[in-house]
């Protein structure tokens, strides 16, 4: 099972500030890695897929990267309702979720 | 737009089958092209993959739960469908239902199960 790690568990950040969210995973996924947010109470939402590309209606300031082992997802400039807890999945072998990490208010 | 919405038992006895329904409208299961996949969230933890059925039929699961998964589709019906059985208390869980296999871009709200006596 490839295993997901997602650091920091907890990232604070100020309003307008950049966040910056590593995923690292246990053996190559190639591209197929997904990022995901998650507000309290709601259904997970898909951000990224194919580790680069934004789904539809996201806003240009959350970009994905990276590829292997290593990925990163950065939101540039923080607004309220981004606050939240972000996944990534990986699905290049069955299909794993990593911990999560959470993005509150500084 | 596309909606999916689970529904099912809320509570589940120990060494039962949990049995829940996700009905998709605003496109056709049956016209093809998609994954349907079951997702779990236990309380306070992260997300957790069931597995995904193709709209053909095909299926791939969770090897952890493989023995106990089955998931399955009713085109006349435009629902895709979870089977757990032998649950314990450990698969209490919120079960989501999402679109697609790899970037889920459609999500329902989910449904919380409980197991116990």
């Amino acid at each position: 099972e490839i295993v997901l790690t997602q650091s920091p568990a907890t990232l604070s950040v100020s309003p307008g500030e950049r966040a910056t969210l590593s995923c690292r995973a246990s053996q190559s996924v190639g591209n197929f890695l997904d990022w995901y947010q998650q507000r309290p109470g709601q259904a997970p939402r898909l951000l990224i897929y194919g580790a680069s590309t934004r789904a539809t209606g996201i806003p240009a300031r959350f970009s994905g990267s990276g590829s292997g082992t290593e990925f990163t997802l950065t939101i540039s400039s923080l607004q309220s309702e981004d606050f939240a807890v972000y996944y990534c999945h990986q699905y290049n072998d069955w299909q794993t979720f990593g911990p999560g990490t959470k993005v509150d208010i500084k | 737009q596309v909606q999916l919405k689970e529904s099912g038992p809320g509570l589940v006895k120990p060494s039962q089958t949990l049995s829940l329904t996700c009905t998709v409208s605003g496109v056709s299961i049956g016209s093809g092209g998609y994954y349907w996949t079951w997702i779990r969230q236990r309380p306070g933890k992260g997300l957790e993959w069931i597995g995904y059925i193709f709209y053909s039929g095909p299926t791939s699961y969770n090897p952890s739960l493989k023995s106990r998964v089955t998931i399955s589709v009713d085109t006349s019906k435009n629902q895709f469908s979870l089977n757990l059985s032998s649950v314990t208390a450990a698969d209490t869980a919120l079960y989501f239902c999402a679109k697609g296999a790899r970037g889920m871009d459609v999500w329902g709200q989910g449904t919380t199960v409980t197991v116990s006596s």
